[in-house]
């Protein structure tokens, strides 16, 4: 199946500092991406959907000017958490899908902790 | 909008039991579904899905499940579970249109002792 990775897998920073997580499609081209985070022991929210070349449509409730995200090639969409508060701590998950499959591919996560 | 509810939060079974996760949908129109698998420390995988036709649908480790449109349901099922499908179940739909993301269900704890 495809395969899409994550970068990195965990990381601490401290509050107030902004932090990149990167999503890599490695095997196909992903024309949509999607963000979710994972609380503990809670489903996965959607925060954001995002198309190659275009902007983010992020979900109600999703503070769009903290949790930036840029889908600049077929491959590769980033999403930076911008001043990082406690509060941001999570697990944050990406997704891919191609074109034209209906399937969608996950990453292993991000574990994000800001003290 | 589209709204998945798992029912059982937490199953507990003892290995070679069967099992049946309840996942009901809503959304008017037609859906694509999905069981994922979320296994200790690691990341989400794909059971099955069903997109149309044969509304029993078979996976992967001997999981299948069953559309049932009149009840708007996808239950998971495993007749005989085992120590190693502990792990964290999630249920998803999406609308089968270009762009639209999976919702998932809030997930259901499965814990098999051996």
């Amino acid at each position: 199946g495809a395969v899409v990775s994550q970068h990195p897998s965990r990381v601490i920073c401290k509050s107030g500092t902004s932090v990149k997580i990167e999503c890599r499609s490695l095997d196909f081209q992903a024309t949509t991406m999607f963000w979710y985070r994972q609380f503990p022991k809670k489903s996965l929210m959607l925060m954001a959907t995002s198309n190659e070349g275009s902007k983010a449509t992020y979900e109600q409730g999703v503070e769009k000017d903290k949790f930036l995200i840029n889908h600049a090639s077929l491959t590769l969409s980033t999403l930076t958490v911008t001043s990082a508060h406690p509060e941001d701590s999570s697990f944050y998950i990406c997704s891919a899908r191609g074109r034209f499959q209906e399937t969608q591919y996950f990453g292993p996560g991000t574990r994000l902790l800001v003290l | 909008a589209q709204s998945v509810s798992q029912h059982n939060h937490h199953v507990i079974l003892s290995e070679a039991a069967s099992l049946e996760l309840g996942c009901n949908y809503s959304y008017g129109g037609t859906v694509n579904l999905f069981w994922y698998v979320q296994y200790p420390g690691q990341h989400l995988q794909l059971l099955l899905k069903y997109f149309s036709g044969d509304p029993l649908v078979k996976g992967i480790k001997g999981f299948e499940a069953e559309f049932i449109k009149s009840k708007f349901s996808f239950n998971l099922r495993k007749p005989s579970v085992q120590w190693s499908d502990t792990a964290e179940y999630f249920c998803a739909v999406n609308a089968p249109k270009a762009g639209t993301a999976l919702i998932f269900g809030k997930g259901t704890t499965l814990s098999v002792s051996s």
